[in-house]
């Protein structure tokens, strides 16, 4: 049973370009968490989705960021027009529960913005 | 303010000594509190979860204390070793969960 999987491990961007972060949760988990881990910082939520639905985007800027997670393949945290205060290590965790009782995090994906 | 501190920010210690971190916490309403190890460049791995009405947890080298009512916690090394240098995070879940920003223990040879 693979962990969770996030692709890519590295991304670098440039101002003004896209960035679509890609998560898989464990296999037979249907509930996927985004987090953002700034430079010295701890991890801060982002969002919470369950397949097709987003149940709690909270901590999500209200611009620029999207979320989905689809009924086929995996989740994506998009970030529209990056800017330099996105660089960050972008964490997914998947849980086979509401509630996030037990996540299981994947390796992050480091995004610089150059 | 829901907020979890952490300290110290970051810590040096010899190998096979033990160190001590501290969670301080000011949550409602407060369901549990996990500490995580992430080591550089990967994700957060949980090492114990404890609720309201435990006050001790271990797992290997590691003990976990809880004293709900000073809303502290810390997690205690014993016999540390190089693989213990990573980043500890201490989580404690109130509806969401709320991370400490962590501390950096450093084990040298």
């Amino acid at each position: 049973n693979a962990g969770v999987m996030q692709n890519p491990r590295h991304l670098v961007r440039r101002r003004g370009q896209e960035a679509r972060l890609r998560c898989s949760p464990m296999k037979g988990h249907s509930h996927v968490y985004w987090y953002r881990q700034l430079p010295e910082e701890g991890l801060k939520f982002m969002v919470y989705l369950q397949k097709e639905n987003i149940i709690d985007e909270s901590g999500m800027p209200k611009e620029r960021f999207s979320a989905e997670f689809p009924k086929e393949g995996p989740s994506i945290l998009r970030i529209q027009q990056v800017v330099r205060g996105d660089s960050a290590a972008y964490f997914c965790a998947s849980s086979p529960v509401a509630g996030g009782e037990t996540q299981y995090f994947g390796p992050g994906t480091r995004l610089l913005v150059l | 303010k829901n907020q979890v501190e952490q300290s110290p920010q970051s810590l040096i210690i010899l190998e096979g000594k033990n160190c001590t971190l501290q969670c301080n916490y000011t949550v409602s309403p407060f369901s549990n509190l996990r500490w995580y190890k992430q080591d550089t460049g990967r994700g957060p791995v949980s090492l114990t979860i404890m609720t309201f009405s435990e006050n001790t947890k271990s797992n290997g080298r590691y003990t976990a204390t809880l004293d709900a009512d000073t809303k502290q916690s810390s997690l205690h090394i014993t016999a540390s070793q190089l693989s213990d240098s990573a980043s500890y995070i201490c989580v404690v879940k109130a509806g969401k969960l709320i991370f400490g920003q962590g501390t950096t223990l450093q084990v040298k040879p």
